[in-house]
């Protein structure tokens, strides 16, 4: 069965201390892992996306990485508005169209 | 990026009727459309999926005479809520991919309140 756990739950960083959240998975044959952000009362906005082991990918703070069994987003220097829950999901090669996410990390950056 | 919109973003009914919440793709066709709901501090569950034109494919344990869906365009998939309960009251969000994309693009989420 597909699964995926993040962690920690919760995060509180000071703005400008670094950190990563952890994304680990089982999968039968993956196609893509995602990373998406999630601010209170909103749908999920896109982050990236992994294809295979060793791809990083990098947007301003941001970058994440993959490995065969977990994905790390990295942020750097965080700002207040870098606080929200972030969510990764996969997608199986046996799974159609179906994601499978993680329960999601929750990060507060404190200025 | 794909941008995905639904209307409205809030609704308050009265228990026993119905409400329809619309999604739609605003600059892609979108083969694929997704319904999830979502509780406080928890992550996406989701409901159904459906290709344009096609009856959509609910979850295990989705009631699929309650949650009616239709995708009757590539840019436009309805949930509609019949007969609602205050049990159905939560946050909806649909999702959206292209051909042959495996992203998902999320709309901004329906916050549903049965009274």
């Amino acid at each position: 069965e597909d699964q995926v756990t993040q962690s920690p739950e919760a995060l509180r960083l000071q703005e400008g201390e670094s950190s990563s959240l952890n994304c680990s998975y089982t999968v039968s044959g993956l196609r893509g892992l995602f990373w998406y952000r999630q601010d209170p009362g909103k749908g999920p906005e896109f982050l990236f996306t992994l294809y295979s082991a060793g791809e990083e990918k990098e947007k301003e703070r941001l970058k994440a990485t993959l490995t065969k069994k977990e994905s790390f987003l990295h942020i750097t220097a965080p700002k207040p508005e870098d606080s929200a829950t972030y969510l990764c999901a996969l997608l199986a090669k046996t799974s159609g169209s179906r994601l499978t996410f993680g329960e999601g990390t929750q990060l507060t950056v404190n200025p | 990026g794909a941008v995905v919109s639904q209307h409205p973003s809030r609704v308050i009914c009265k228990s026993g009727t119905s409400v329809k919440i619309e999604c739609r793709s605003l600059d892609f066709q979108a083969t694929t459309m997704f319904w999830y709901r979502q509780f406080p501090k928890q992550s996406l569950m989701l409901m159904a999926t459906s290709n344009e034109g096609s009856k959509a494919t609910y979850e295990q344990g989705v009631e699929k005479d309650k949650f009616l869906i239709n995708h009757a365009s590539l840019t436009l998939s309805t949930l509609t809520v019949t007969s609602a309960h205050p049990e159905d009251s939560s946050f909806y969000i649909c999702s959206a991919t292209g051909t042959g994309w495996y992203e998902q693009y999320f709309g901004p989420g329906t916050r549903l309140t049965v009274t």
